[in-house]
């Protein structure tokens, strides 16, 4: 069975650096892409950007180039999302998800992970 | 890049049909039939519904059928069930990253 599981929720202040972890089983973690889905507090989905683990091939979306920094551990089948200094705008829900190829749809999602930045 | 732009919500009563559009431009929707279709619940994690623009993956009802016309994808649901009520977000590939549309909340009445 295929499974994305994801870190679980977070508390920081703003400054903190974070990184948050999506583990994938089930499947050959390095034949599919794994990308980062950002949800705002009542707000719609937004794609941040997909890591290929086998040859760590990373491509961001404009809106969050720089901002954030996806890696991926394929020695334990894990991708990262992570902020070197968080804002209170970054609170939000953020999912993983996997797709075998850039046009291919997301076809497992991770459960989430709640990041919530306040002082 | 922008947002594919959708309504932000439609209504249907149970057994009627629902279209949800999702307009883009050339660079997106119009431009590559990589168009998917989600529904979230609240609180859950989204579901592939529909991919390749008209593709339902195994175990979606056939309730659920996509199309697309020049820069406009749409989502139709017919047989509306209660069930069905959640946000749908269309999504497409364009060109070297993927984009979302803003979400449609589809009220079953």
């Amino acid at each position: 069975e295929v499974q994305l599981v994801q870190s679980g929720a977070e508390v920081k202040k703003p400054g903190e650096s974070l990184k948050i972890s999506c583990k994938g089983s089930g499947y050959s973690f390095t034949s599919y892409w794994i990308g980062w889905v950002r949800q705002m507090p009542g707000k719609g989905l937004e794609w941040m950007g997909i890591i290929y683990p086998g040859d760590s091939d990373t491509r961001y979306s404009p809106s969050f180039q720089g901002q954030v920094t996806i890696s991926a551990d394929k020695s334990i089948s894990t991708a990262y999302l992570q902020w070197s200094s968080l804002k209170a705008s970054d609170t939000a829900m953020y999912y993983c998800a996997r797709h075998a190829s850039m046009v291919t749809p997301f076809d497992y999602w991770g459960q989430g992970t709640l990041v919530t930045v306040s002082s | 890049q922008s947002a594919l732009t959708q309504p932000r919500s439609v209504s249907g009563s149970p057994g009627q049909s629902v279209t949800i559009s999702c307009t883009g431009t050339s660079s997106d929707v119009g431009g590559y039939n990589y168009v998917s279709w989600y529904q979230q619940h609240p609180g859950k994690a989204p579901k592939l519904m529909i991919y390749d623009v008209s593709k339902r993956p195994s175990g979606v009802p056939d309730r659920f059928s996509g199309s697309k016309s020049g820069n406009t994808a749409s989502l139709t649901i017919s047989g509306l069930q209660a069930e069905d009520e959640a946000d749908y977000y269309c999504c497409s590939y364009a060109g070297s990253y993927t984009v979302f549309g803003g979400g449609t909340k589809l009220t079953v009445l």
